[in-house]
């Protein structure tokens, strides 16, 4: 199965930073790849699908890049309503539809 | 809107066995793929099992391969998750999900496999 590597699993960054999020494919995964936020006690949002395509409703300081193995997760500006967890997850072809393991953002 | 809610989830016995369910309202049920997927108390997500909108398709995650079963009923737009065989491995928060990018996700059920 592919696997899915995501770093760091933990930033602490401050009010208005530049915050850059990694996700590594174990094989090419094409552009089939989503990012989500969690708030604690929620259920996942997508923010971000097919490596770059905002959802509707998601703020533009949210972005995403990538192809095949490598992707990079951006907030342009970190704002306090941003602290969640963020999990990037393959979904190409068939399943495991996996995760990677969460990165923990936290205010400095 | 896109409704999703599941239930069922409740403290089981290691060994034991539970269904859960997911409501769907507010879309064509029958025209989307489905996905469970669940988070132990503290941890990542990981997905469990997916069905396609006929059924015809089904996948499952290796860990519960063998020990649950996902199935739908398309007439009364709902999602299941029967789950036998329960250890202290499956207790997790879980969610059912559309497969359409995973645009929609459920409130979570609570599944604690305890004695």
């Amino acid at each position: 199965d592919i696997q899915m590597t995501q770093s760091p699993s933990s930033l602490s960054a401050s009010v208005g930073d530049r915050v850059t999020i990694t996700c590594q494919a174990s094989q090419d995964i094409s552009s089939n790849l989503n990012w989500y936020q969690q708030k604690p006690g929620k259920a996942p949002k997508i923010l971000i699908y097919d490596v770059s395509n905002l959802e509707t409703g998601v703020p533009s300081r949210f972005s995403g890049s990538g192809s095949g193995t490598d992707f990079t997760f951006t907030i342009s500006s970190l704002q306090p309503e941003d602290i969640a967890t963020y999990y990037c997850q393959r979904y190409d072809n068939l399943p495991p539809y996996t995760f990677g393991q969460g990165t923990k953002l936290e205010i400095k | 809107q896109v409704q999703l809610v599941e239930s069922g989830g409740t403290l089981v016995k290691p060994g034991g066995s539970l269904r859960l369910s997911c409501a769907a309202s507010g879309f064509t049920f029958s025209d989307y793929y489905m996905s469970w997927i669940r988070q132990a108390p503290g941890k990542g997500l990981e997905w469990v099992s997916y069905i396609s909108g006929s059924a015809s398709s089904i996948y499952y995650a290796d860990s519960v391969k063998g020990r649950f079963t996902i199935s739908r009923d398309n007439s009364k737009n709902s999602l299941y998750l029967q789950m036998n065989s329960l250890g202290a491995d499956d207790t997790a928060v879980y969610y059912c999900a559309r497969v359409a990018n995973f645009d929609s996700w459920g409130q979570g059920t609570l599944v604690t496999v305890s004695s």
